[in-house]
C-alpha cells in the first residue's frame, strides 16, 4: 500500500538533546513537508522541499533542521535551539505544484515529541 | 496575509442531528478549499476539496461542503451525526503548492 510513515510514535527526550524524526513515502512525491500541531492552533509549517537536495524554511523553522537525500525520506531534526519542543509532529507529501490541478496534501500519522 | 478562519473550537451534537462546521477564508483569488478530518493521536485524512468544478462538494463519509464565493465561506455539513463521526476537523486553503493554510480546528463530538 502506498503512504507515509513516521517513526517513532512517541518520542521522549530530555532537555538539551537532539532528536531526529523519520518519514518516509512511497507515493513517487515530489514535495514533502513538516508539519507542528499544538492544541488550539491548527498546523503550522516547519520546513517543506520540493526536490531532492533542496528545501525552504516554512513559518516556525528556528530551532529545526532538515535534510532531502533521497526522494523518499525528509527527516527533521529538533535541535536543542527549539526552545518549546513538546508537540505533535506531522509529516505531509503531495506531488508537485500544476496551476490546471490541485494537488493535495497526504499526511503520515504523526509522532508526538515530549521533553522531559 | 492569507488566512482561514473556523468558528467555534468546539460544537457538540446529538446522535442523528445537522453537522455544521464553519470555514471562512480570507482570499483575493480563487483558492483551493479542503477539509480535512483527524482522529486522536492520528495524522489527518482528506474529507473533501473544492477544485472549481462545483460549488457544492461532496466527499467522505456523508459530508458535503459548499463553496460560496460572495461569503468567502466553505461550511462542512452532514445531516445526520453519528458517534464515529467525533474528531477533529480542519479546513485548509491553498494557493500554491507551498502555501496551504490551516484553520485552527474545531473538536466535533457526539451526544448519543
Amino acid at each position: 500500500d502506498g503512504g507515509i510513515t513516521q517513526s517513532p510514535k512517541y518520542l521522549f527526550r530530555k532537555e538539551g538533546q537532539n532528536v531526529t524524526l523519520s518519514c518516509e513515502q512511497n507515493l513517487n512525491h515530489d514535495a514533502m513537508y513538516w508539519y507542528r500541531q499544538d492544541p488550539g492552533q491548527g498546523l503550522r509549517l516547519i520546513y517543506y522541499s520540493q526536490i531532492v537536495n533542496d528545501f525552504q524554511k516554512g513559518d516556525i523553522a528556528e530551532g529545526y533542521s532538515v535534510s532531502r537525500e533521497k526522494k523518499e525520506s525528509f527527516p527533521l531534526t529538533v535541535t536543542s535551539a527549539q526552545k518549546n519542543p513538546t508537540a505533535f509532529y506531522l509529516c505531509a507529501s503531495s506531488a508537485l505544484w500544476d496551476y490546471q490541478v490541485y494537488n493535495e496534501q497526504f499526511f503520515g500519522p504523526g509522532t508526538r515529541l515530549t521533553v522531559l | 496575509a492569507q488566512s482561514v478562519t473556523q468558528l467555534g473550537s468546539h460544537v457538540s451534537v446529538s446522535e442523528g442531528a445537522l453537522v455544521l462546521l464553519r470555514c471562512n477564508y480570507s482570499s483575493s483569488v480563487p483558492p483551493y478549499l479542503f477539509w480535512y478530518v483527524q482522529y486522536p493521536n492520528q495524522g489527518l485524512q482528506l474529507l473533501l476539496k473544492y477544485t472549481s468544478a462545483a460549488t457544492l462538494v461532496k466527499g467522505i463519509n456523508g459530508f458535503e461542503a459548499e463553496f460560496k464565493k460572495s461569503e468567502t465561506s466553505f461550511h462542512l455539513t452532514k445531516p445526520s451525526a453519528h458517534m464515529s463521526d467525533a474528531a477533529e476537523y480542519f479546513c485548509a486553503v491553498q494557493y500554491n503548492n507551498n502555501d496551504m493554510r490551516f484553520g485552527a480546528g474545531t473538536r466535533l463530538t457526539v451526544k448519543p
